[in-house]
């Protein structure tokens, strides 16, 4: 069955600072990737997909992601971080093709971030 | 992107009543919806998959006959949480997919947060 880790239940960096939340999956084959952002009581945000071609992808707010299919990653990155980015960020996988799949979602890293 | 609108956000309700929560897809038309359950500090997990014009489709572990679930239109779906109980209380959020660029992407609605007392 698929799965999703995301390693780092809490994490608080400086504002201006860089930022990489880790996301490892186990799937069959290559699923398609995501990344959500979820502010305090509301629903989800996407920031970015994967689906296939370039492994690097960019998404809204200045983020990026890099798919390793080697090591069954998907990172999330951003360059310099915003106070607004606090929020918690779910990585996610879905089945590829499919036009009705379900997400498996990880468990979130909360992002906390410091002026 | 497409729109997924819930209603309503927030719910407090008296234990052994039912609730309901609409989950609309406001321009686009969603044959299929799906429900999420999130409680406090954890991720979603998937409840059941809201079919138009058939039956859900639950996950294991959850209780069909106490989350009733109808999907009578392409643009609507409904959660029915049955006799509610304070264990019910959770933050639950509907997807819907839609056509995005030659792929099917999921759009969530803003979640609703039922609290029984």
């Amino acid at each position: 069955a698929q799965s999703v880790t995301q390693p780092d239940i809490h994490i608080t960096v400086s504002e201006g600072a860089s930022l990489e939340l880790r996301c490892n999956y186990s799937y069959g084959a290559t699923p398609y990737l995501f990344w959500y952002v979820q502010s305090p009581g509301q629903g989800l945000q996407l920031l970015l997909k994967y689906f296939s071609g370039d492994t690097l992808v960019q998404g809204i707010k200045g983020f990026e992601a890099e798919f390793k299919r080697s090591q069954s990653s998907f990172n999330l990155r951003k360059p310099s971080v915003h106070w607004s980015d606090a929020a918690e960020y779910f990585c996610a996988v879905g089945p590829p093709g499919g036009t009705a799949s379900k997400l498996t979602f990880g468990t979130g890293t909360r992002l906390q971030v410091t002026l | 992107g497409a729109v997924v609108s819930q209603h309503p956000s927030w719910v407090i309700c008296k234990s052994g009543t039912s609730v309901k929560i609409e989950c609309r897809s406001l321009d686009f038309q969603a044959t299929t919806m799906f429900w999420y359950r999130q409680f406090p500090k954890q991720s979603l997990m998937l409840m059941a998959t809201s079919n138009e014009g058939s039956k859900a489709t639950y996950e294991q572990g959850v209780e069909k006959d106490k989350f009733l679930i109808n999907h009578a239109s392409l643009t609507l779906s409904t959660l029915t949480v049955t006799s509610a109980h304070p264990e019910d209380s959770s933050f639950y959020i509907c997807s819907a997919r839609a056509p995005v660029q030659g792929n099917t992407e999921a759009f969530f609605g803003q979640g609703t947060r039922l609290t029984v007392v």
